[in-house]
């Protein structure tokens, strides 16, 4: 049973576009949630997080929103650029370990 | 320069064997953690451990076992038992709780002949 998704397993955007990736979770226990980028033969590097207190959190090109109601966060990058190109994990935390998603590669269009 | 490193890059598993994947970090973190990662899968938690010479079961420790003699190591035996081993393994470490920023490293892809 997975408790987070993310039912897109690929998404195509041509550069300069705005990108959002999607995550839904399960569990109303969750209450911190982060995202993570990870190039081919590397291992995942944090990008961005959010507290369940907020709804909104900005960093540069990346903004994470979350819909608790929803049980719903996306990540918007804005503008894409070619180096974007990667996978990125959403993961959520119960304060005691992070459960991941599945991930969704992001292909950024020249 | 801090950071995680694992070795081997690549290993290779004959049936019955076990196996030791490394993982070193020189971060002074004090939480390590070991994640496999199946293709179509996100990462799932094998071992984690919050002090040297503890360390507690993740989600799918059967077949796994580990050490954490010192703080900068967190060695992965992949033993005889794991039946499906194949697949990307994945250490990292944090400051402390989960909810610290973990720092990966390059991963050990596990392969059997």
């Amino acid at each position: 049973d997975q408790q987070v998704k993310q039912n897109s397993p690929s998404l195509s955007v041509q550069e300069g576009r705005i990108s959002i990736l999607n995550c839904d979770y399960t569990n109303s226990m969750f209450d911190y949630f982060l995202w993570y980028k990870k190039y081919p033969a590397e291992g995942p590097t944090f990008l961005i997080s959010i507290s369940s207190i907020k709804d909104k959190n900005e960093d540069g090109r990346f903004t994470v929103f979350l819909n608790k109601s929803a049980k719903h966060l996306s990540l918007h990058i804005v503008p894409s650029q070619p180096g974007d190109s990667a996978v990125y994990f959403c993961a959520a935390s119960d304060r005691y370990q992070l459960i991941w998603g599945a991930g969704t590669k992001l292909i950024i269009k020249p | 320069d801090g950071g995680i490193t694992q070795s081997p890059k690549y290993l290779f598993r004959k049936e019955g064997q076990n196996v030791t994947l490394s993982c070193e970090q020189n971060l002074n973190h004090d939480a390590m953690y070991w994640y496999r990662q199946d293709p179509g899968q996100g990462l799932r938690l094998i071992y984690y451990s919050q002090i040297v010479n503890d360390f507690q079961k993740g989600d799918i420790a059967e077949g796994y076992s580990v050490s954490r003699e010192k703080k900068e190591s967190f060695p992965l035996t992949v033993t005889s038992a794991q039946k499906n081993p194949t697949a990307f393994y994945l250490c990292a470490s944090s400051r402390g709780t989960p909810l610290e920023t973990q720092y990966f490293g390059p991963g050990t892809r596990l392969l059997v002949l």
